[in-house]
């Protein structure tokens, strides 16, 4: 069984602040790893995804995320947020596996920049 | 391409009546899921089909919920009877497998307001 776990429902951060978002996951063996961000009354968009070859994978809006084998990691960074990087980020796996597309969801951070 | 495409964005509905949501993926994809998204319960899977087969629909929560999918471009979810537990925000999301992309690309959602 695959699981996601994001620490912290809530993170505040000032403008031009490191913003570092967590993701842990559960799954026997290394899932393919996304991000996605929600901004009030929309669906879901992807930020950045990892299925193989370099671990530090880049997104857009400047996001960024490594994903860490031995931590079961994937997470989100970006150097200096902006005002506008504030919204709800999901974290998100599919397995490797040929069972299916079915992708397991995080239970959310919201992000706030403070001014 | 359009993305995928939901209808209605707001429905406002009396308990009871019967409810239906609509969904056209991107065309090419092969996947489509519907997702609910409440605050208490966040973001829960409901159904997935594959080549418009429904593969897995354990997270539908009790018969008053199905939905089909009769071609490629096109899928419903309907409630009936409605209920004031059913309010959440609907999406439809959309996949293809080809290429590996495998990420779910996601619809503007439907807000469902049962009073």
């Amino acid at each position: 069984a695959q699981s996601v776990t994001q620490l912290g429902s809530h993170v505040s951060v000032s403008e031009g602040a490191l913003v570092l978002l967590r993701c842990n996951y559960s799954s026997s063996v290394p899932p393919y790893l996304f991000w996605y961000v929600q901004y009030p009354n929309q669906g879901l968009q992807l930020l950045l995804k990892y299925t193989t070859g370099a671990t530090l994978v880049k997104g857009i809006n400047g996001f960024e995320a490594e994903f860490k084998k031995s931590e079961t990691s994937f997470h989100l960074t970006k150097p200096s947020a902006h005002m506008s990087d504030a919204a709800e980020y999901f974290c998100a796996v599919r397995s490797t596996m040929n069972t299916g597309n079915q992708f397991y969801f995080g239970t959310g951070t919201s992000l706030t920049v403070i001014p | 391409d359009a993305g995928v495409i939901q209808s209605p964005r707001h429905e406002v509905t009396e308990m009871g009546q019967e409810v239906t949501l609509r969904c056209k993926p991107i065309s090419g994809h092969d996947y489509l899921f519907w997702y609910r998204q409440t605050m208490m319960r966040g973001l829960e899977l409901l159904i997935y089909f594959n080549n418009n087969v429904p593969i897995d629909d354990s997270g539908m929560p009790e018969d008053r919920f199905s939905a089909k999918m009769p071609n490629a471009s096109f899928s419903t979810l309907k409630i009936q009877p409605s209920e004031p537990r059913d309010s959440a925000v609907y999406f439809c999301a959309s996949s293809s497998t080809t290429g590996r992309s495998y990420e779910q690309y996601f619809g503007p959602g439907t807000r469902l307001t049962v009073t």
